[in-house]
């Protein structure tokens, strides 16, 4: 089985360029998610998606961030305009499906290392 | 507030040597996941062990172990033995069942390296 994969693995931009970030979950999986971590920081969430809906968008920075799950597969997130603080590691994390107060474990893609100059 | 706090920033040891990795927790959630990840050098997270609050045996595989500890909101990791391949960050995380996302609260990781 296929673990989560994400496009790119670098990406290097000139702030106020746009990026756009892919994530594609293991294949099943109704809950997608969205972390990033900045350097020196912690891993931070951003957004929850289950199937196609946001559930939880909570974590997104600002409305520079917008994510996407098109027909509750892959998600892309987008930023435009990119600013220097948004460099980082952005990770995508799948987990099974919505089983109520249960918690499923996340699975991580590699992450994408976006920088911005 | 949920917090996950790892002291340990960097851990040096030379290979078989035991480490143990600390991670403590806070919630004021009845019923929590703890989980913890190693990320090698090559990037990716890799899931180790997730463990619910309501169970607190404390578990082994092969060479890792992990102590639970309700009463001090500790989840603490040990490698025995440990190898140069051990060498990564490892992140402890808490998710909380009351947040319908279930997303993880990371801590801030621990670096460890293992010197042949």
């Amino acid at each position: 089985e296929a673990g989560v994969t994400q496009f790119p693995s670098h990406s290097v931009i000139e702030k106020g360029q746009t990026v756009t970030l892919r994530c594609d979950p293991i294949s099943g999986h109704d809950n997608l998610y969205w972390y990033r971590r900045v350097m020196g920081k912690e891993i931070k969430f951003l957004l929850h998606f289950v199937k196609e809906s946001k559930q939880d968008e909570s974590g997104m920075p600002n409305n520079r961030f917008l994510a996407e799950r098109t027909g509750g597969t892959y998600s892309t997130l987008k930023v435009q305009p990119a600013e220097l603080e948004d460099s980082g590691v952005y990770f995508c994390a799948s987990s099974p499906r919505d089983r109520g107060r249960i918690a499923d474990t996340q699975y991580f893609g590699p992450g994408t290392r976006l920088t911005v100059l | 507030a949920q917090k996950v706090t790892q002291a340990q920033t960097e851990i040096s040891v030379v290979e078989k040597e035991d480490v143990t990795l600390d991670c403590v927790y806070e919630t004021r959630d009845t019923t929590y996941y703890l989980f913890w990840y190693k990320q090698p050098p090559s990037g990716e997270l890799v899931f180790l062990i997730r463990r619910n609050s309501f169970d607190e045996q404390n578990e082994i595989s092969g060479r890792y172990s992990w102590n639970f500890q309700k009463s001090t909101s500790s989840f603490n990791f040990t490698i025995t033995a440990s190898q140069v391949v051990d060498s990564a960050v490892y992140f402890c995380a808490l998710s909380e069942a009351r947040d319908s996302s279930y997303k993880l609260i990371f801590g801030s990781g621990t670096r460890l390296l293992v010197r042949p």
